[in-house]
């Protein structure tokens, strides 16, 4: 069965300084994988996706995240946070069936002043 | 056109009430979907439809009640809600196949009193 873990519950950051947002996963199958944000209140917006092409991916806002198999990673980074970047990220690894999303237990990243 | 739209945005029902929730996509696809989630929790699947058919039922309490008119539209009647019940109500859509993203609605914010 698949299964994400994210290792941060909270990351709070600077604004201008490095992003990083970790996630690991399990998959008995060559995995899709997603991260999503969400600010308060929100629906959840696709950053980018990972689906076997590249494994360095880059998403919207100035996000990429790299693709390891052999660590079973998929962290998310951004050069330098901006305030409206405060928000609930979550890595989902696509299920084993049908359109199951396995999602992790979110991050929610801070941006200071 | 990349939009989930749903209505109501909020909502607010007793216990006796009978009302329901609304999700539509014109993106062509075939896969829909409901989700609740918990404040500071991932989202959790609660039904899938494909085809217009129902493909997944989480084990969802029979006071929620899904339907699929026809391939644009998704509904969850909701009768005899708990207070428990009082979360944020997530629509999504996607192509068939596990390797597609989800795209999300804003969600219906329902309070049970």
């Amino acid at each position: 069965a698949q299964s994400v873990t994210q290792l941060d519950s909270h990351v709070s950051v600077s604004e201008g300084t490095p992003v990083l947002l970790r996630c690991n996963y399990s998959s008995s199958y060559s995995p899709s994988l997603f991260w999503y944000v969400q600010h308060p209140n929100k629906g959840l917006q696709l950053l980018l996706k990972y689906t076997s092409a590249a494994t360095l991916v880059k998403g919207i806002n100035g996000f990429e995240a790299e693709f390891k198999k052999s660590e079973t990673s998929f962290h998310l980074t951004k050069p330098s946070a901006h305030m409206s970047d405060a928000a609930e990220y979550f890595c989902v690894v696509s299920g084993n069936y049908g359109q199951n999303f396995v999602f992790g237990p979110g991050t929610r990243l801070s941006v200071l002043p | 056109d990349t939009e989930v739209t749903q209505t109501p945005k909020h909502l607010v029902m007793g216990m006796t009430n009978k009302k329901s929730l609304k999700c539509e996509q014109h993106m062509g696809h075939r896969a829909m979907y409901w989700y609740k989630q918990k404040a500071k929790k991932p989202p959790e699947l609660m039904f899938v439809y494909s085809y217009e058919k129902l493909s997944i039922n989480e084990s969802v309490p029979s006071r929620f009640s899904p339907e699929c008119p026809n391939s644009s539209l998704l509904n969850l009647h909701l009768h005899a809600l708990q207070p428990e019940d009082s979360a944020l109500y997530l629509c999504a859509s996607s192509q068939e196949g596990r390797h597609y993203e989800q795209y999300f609605g804003p969600g219906t914010r329902l309070t049970v009193t």
